[in-house]
């Protein structure tokens, strides 16, 4: 049982240069998510999707980008990756937030961007 | 209005003892507060859920108490063990168009001593 797969699980990328985080469910699950956690802040959320061909902002979208081109996928790029964006990375999906309330997380994506 | 404020950030307890997290909101728009667990390079995982229409849930050793009217709730962790050292979110959804949405405390990291 698969869940959530994130990849790469580490990436250090200096600043200016573009990456894009991929993030596949085998649950065939619906709604998916990225968060971005940092000491102290909790998780963050940047971007959802509520079905495939959908995306929508979350709370903290700036200097990313996503994509949901296939349901049980959901990518997460970074154009142009400033110090800022050092984080921990996490994918999550849901079968029904709305219903179940229940996210599944993946084990996270760290980037280091110097 | 959206937040989740928690406390402590950190918290230390001998093996046997009651560990005891709180999480204070504002929004009462939030209909539902999960209780996350995240082990170190792992993911966080649900632990445990409750909705504003009960006043506690209890599972196992974990037990969580809402305070409707204070806008408070809180997990106790009884006869705690060093395998429940980890981090802990509380978080809370808000009914109505957020598509389920969670909005995260900032943490709790728990550390249980033998």
């Amino acid at each position: 049982n698969a869940g959530v797969t994130q990849t790469p699980k580490f990436r250090v990328l200096k600043t200016g240069q573009s990456m894009t985080l991929l993030c596949a469910q085998d649950m065939n699950h619906e709604y998916m998510y990225w968060y971005r956690q940092d000491p102290g802040m909790g998780l963050r959320l940047i971007h959802y999707s509520v079905g495939e061909g959908t995306t929508a902002k979350g709370e903290v979208p700036d200097g990313y980008n996503v994509s949901r081109l296939k349901k049980q996928n959901f990518l997460l790029g970074l154009e142009s990756a400033a110090p800022s964006q050092t984080s921990v990375y996490f994918c999550a999906s849901s079968p029904d937030p709305l219903n179940t309330g229940e996210l599944f997380f993946g084990e996270g994506s760290r980037l280091t961007v110097l | 209005q959206q937040q989740v404020k928690q406390s402590p950030q950190s918290l230390i307890v001998q093996k046997g003892g009651i560990s005891i997290i709180n999480c204070a909101y504002e929004n009462t728009a939030f209909d539902y507060f999960p209780w996350y667990q995240q082990f170190p390079g792992k993911g966080p995982a649900l632990l445990i859920a409750i909705r504003p229409d009960v006043s506690e849930k209890k599972e196992g050793r974990f037990t969580i108490s809402f305070n409707k009217s204070a806008k408070q709730f809180s997990l106790h962790i009884m006869d705690s063990q060093p395998g429940d050292s980890a981090t802990y979110f509380c978080a809370a959804r808000a009914r109505g168009g957020s598509q389920g949405n969670l909005i995260f405390g900032k943490g709790t990291k728990l550390s249980v001593k033998p």
